[in-house]
């Protein structure tokens, strides 16, 4: 079972192009990271985003936390051919006794994006 | 500057032969894990350390061991790789700041790319 649902799963834009990533779940999470991952290189950490309705612009890139922290979006304008990446969500589930969880974060499955010149 | 090392970034092994990966860590943080993959998916968690406890995700094959003799050093042992277990391997860390505080964020290693002839 999938925790996080990412979409879509592949995004092929021009360059310029506007874009939107969501990262969905029934769960409540207490903090949700977003990762950009190049091939052949580990993920390298965007943005963290912890409160309810939570939003955080790095340059061109927006990401918001949802109100009810169970749902995140990024958005990218006007899209470069150096924003291609595989773009990850993932989120540390909450819980009054988190138990078997401690420790761990729930990725989504990624969302392939390809922007071209 | 602190980071997650691993290495070999680049490994080859034949088919059925022990291979072992490594990961450092000079972030002094008590959460280590190991992930697995292919190419454009997310990445699959195999298992994680808290402190010394071992946590075995459910999917894991018997095939993948891991052992962390102290806090900054972790090893992936494939004992019998086979060629489905060809893939991308990331260490990761995090502070976990105990049962009732959410997870800090993931720190990935570059990975080792591992190849099975």
């Amino acid at each position: 079972t999938q925790l996080l649902e990412q979409s879509p799963q592949f995004l092929s834009i021009q360059e310029g192009e506007n874009l939107t990533v969501y990262c969905n779940s029934s769960s409540v999470f207490s903090s949700l990271q977003w990762y950009r991952q190049e091939p052949g290189e580990g993920p390298v950490l965007l943005v963290t985003v912890v409160t309810g309705g939570e939003v955080k612009k790095l340059k061109r890139l927006t990401f918001q936390f949802g109100d009810a922290r169970k749902d995140s979006s990024l958005h990218i304008t006007a899209a470069q051919p150096g924003d291609t990446g595989l773009y990850l969500c993932a989120g540390d589930v909450q819980g009054t006794d988190r138990g078997s969880t401690l420790g761990r974060l729930y990725f989504g499955r990624g969302t392939q994006l390809t922007v071209w010149p | 500057d602190a980071m997650v090392i691993q290495n070999p970034r680049y490994q080859v092994t034949q088919f059925g032969k022990p291979v072992t990966l490594s990961c450092s860590q000079t972030l002094n943080h008590n959460v280590m894990y190991w992930y697995q993959q292919k190419s454009s998916q997310a990445p699959k968690l195999l298992f994680h350390y808290y402190d010394k406890d071992f946590n075995n995700e459910a999917d894991t094959p018997d095939n993948f061991q891991s052992r962390r003799p102290n806090t900054s050093f972790c090893f992936l042992d494939i004992r019998s790789p086979g060629l489905g277990d060809a893939a991308m391997y990331l260490c990761a860390t995090s502070r976990e700041g105990g049962r009732w505080v959410s997870t800090d964020t993931q720190y990935f290693g570059p990975g080792t790319r591992l190849t099975v002839l």
